[in-house]
């Protein structure tokens, strides 16, 4: 079946980089959209970003471009996103959702706590 | 960006009973194909989001056919047609259409 396993909790300090990865199984990692969503404590979903596996082609929500970086390692079926000069602000759920067969966040991994503070 | 617009924000329910939620759109979502590209996603608490419905109408595989979705214009509503203990949770819309994706603010049902 269907997996996406992310990398564990992190705790940064402001002004540095956190990178959470999300391991697939069970689909074709490169034939669909890897997307990244994030949940802030108490908050709703908002959509940063996704990647293609298969070309490597991003799309960056307007609010995190030029702070976010997102990539694959096809090998190991694999995604990354990097998000850099952390505020307390980015504290929040990290969630990878793959689209699949047309159907868009079909599958999710388990989240990803990341918290900024000093 | 597209702004999605869900309401109510709180929804409380009986179960056995209805429920029916709405999200609009601050412009058409329907695609050359016929498809209206919005997407349901229902948060249980201490969960990611699951997919319920895709492309306004079609239960994901596994859901449970007391969900439907349906949609008029821009508007898009989710029904359940008896509400179960196991519904609570966090209800979003997401439009697919065009990039960035964005999110409703969330219906918070509650028993």
């Amino acid at each position: 079946q269907v997996q996406l396993v992310q990398s564990g909790a992190e705790v940064k300090k402001p002004g540095a980089s956190v990178r959470v990865s999300c391991k697939t199984s069970g689909y074709t990692f490169i034939g669909n959209f890897m997307n990244w969503v994030r949940q802030a404590p108490g908050q709703g979903l908002e959509w940063m970003g996704n990647i293609h596996p298969g070309t490597g082609g991003t799309y960056y929500a307007q609010k995190f471009q030029g702070r976010v970086t997102m990539t694959r390692d096809t090998s190991i079926s694999t995604a990354y996103m990097e998000l850099n000069r952390l505020t307390s602000d980015d504290t929040a759920v990290y969630y990878c959702a793959s689209d699949i067969a047309g159907q868009q966040l079909h599958s999710w991994g388990q989240g990803t706590l990341v918290t900024v503070s000093s | 960006d597209i702004v999605m617009t869900q309401s109510p924000l709180s929804l409380p329910v009986t179960p056995g009973e209805p429920a029916a939620m709405s999200c609009r759109s601050s412009q058409s979502l329907l695609y050359t194909n016929g498809y209206n590209y919005v997407d349901w996603y229902l948060q249980k608490p201490g969960n990611p989001p699951q997919l319920l419905i895709y492309l306004a109408s079609t239960r994901a595989s596994g859901v449970a056919d007391r969900f439907s979705g349906s949609a008029s214009g821009t508007n898009f509503t989710l029904k359940i047609s008896r509400v179960e203990a196991e519904d609570v949770g966090v209800y979003y819309c997401m439009q697919g259409l065009q990039n960035p994706r964005t999110f409703g603010q969330g219906t918070k049902v509650e028993i």
